[in-house]
């Protein structure tokens, strides 16, 4: 079945500790995006992806980059986590930023950082 | 700014209807999609309008009102797997994703 999936699901770093995330998908879509979820928050949009072309949110920290080396994968990596960062972290893909198109997600991978 | 307003917590009864409802303002409108969300996991896609009225498929429908910015999920025949949160998002005239917050629905017996 085509789907996106991330690895890990659960992950935990230490204070300021790099850590990756991974997204890889089998849809052959376009685009990626790396959300981040708080608990009972709305997802916010890190980054996207438009094939190679990257687009990062004017307020996401410094802190936050991303990795496409190919359609199919993309990675979160966080260089210094804090204990803000403690988040779910949800990769969705979709074929086009256009209007009509649906974001399918992937299972998340919950932080935890100590 | 932008916005999505929806109810934070709502309450309903197995094999009851519950309307969810959401408002929003953007800077213009080019959809709005409903996601559910059970606790832990992703969202994951239920519906689309871009067109005022109804959109039903199954126990769910949707409804938009492009004039009033405003939209409903409607659940029919509750059952108890429906408890989740479920997550309005509009797209806007540059094509971004806005979310609200989501409504956390309680299924009681």
């Amino acid at each position: 079945d085509a789907m996106v999936i991330q690895n890990p699901r659960y992950q935990v770093t230490q204070f300021g500790k790099p850590v990756t995330l991974s997204c890889s998908q089998t849809l052959n879509h376009n685009v990626m995006y790396w959300y981040q979820q708080k608990s009972s928050q709305a997802p916010k949009l890190l980054f996207h992806y438009y094939d190679k072309d990257f687009n990062n949110e004017a307020d996401t920290p410094d802190n936050f980059q991303s990795r496409r080396p190919n359609t199919s994968f993309c990675f979160l990596d966080i260089r210094s986590p804090g204990l803000g960062d403690a988040a779910m972290y949800l990769c969705a893909t979709s074929t086009t930023t256009g209007s009509t198109d649906t974001q399918y997600f992937g299972p998340g991978t919950r932080l935890t950082v100590l | 700014g932008q916005n999505i307003d929806q109810p934070t917590e709502m309450t309903a009864t197995e094999g009851a209807i519950v309307q969810i409802n959401c408002t929003y303002q953007t800077s213009g409108f080019n959809g709005l999609f409903w996601y559910q969300q059970h606790a832990g996991e992703a969202p994951t896609f239920l519906s689309y309008n871009v067109l005022d009225g109804l959109e039903e498929k199954g126990r769910f429908s949707s409804f938009l009102s492009r004039s009033k910015g405003y939209s409903y999920l409607l659940l029919k025949e509750l059952q108890m797997k429906d408890s989740a949160s479920y997550l309005c998002a509009v797209t806007d005239s540059n094509y971004q994703l806005i979310w609200g917050a989501g409504t956390k629905l309680i299924i009681k017996p």
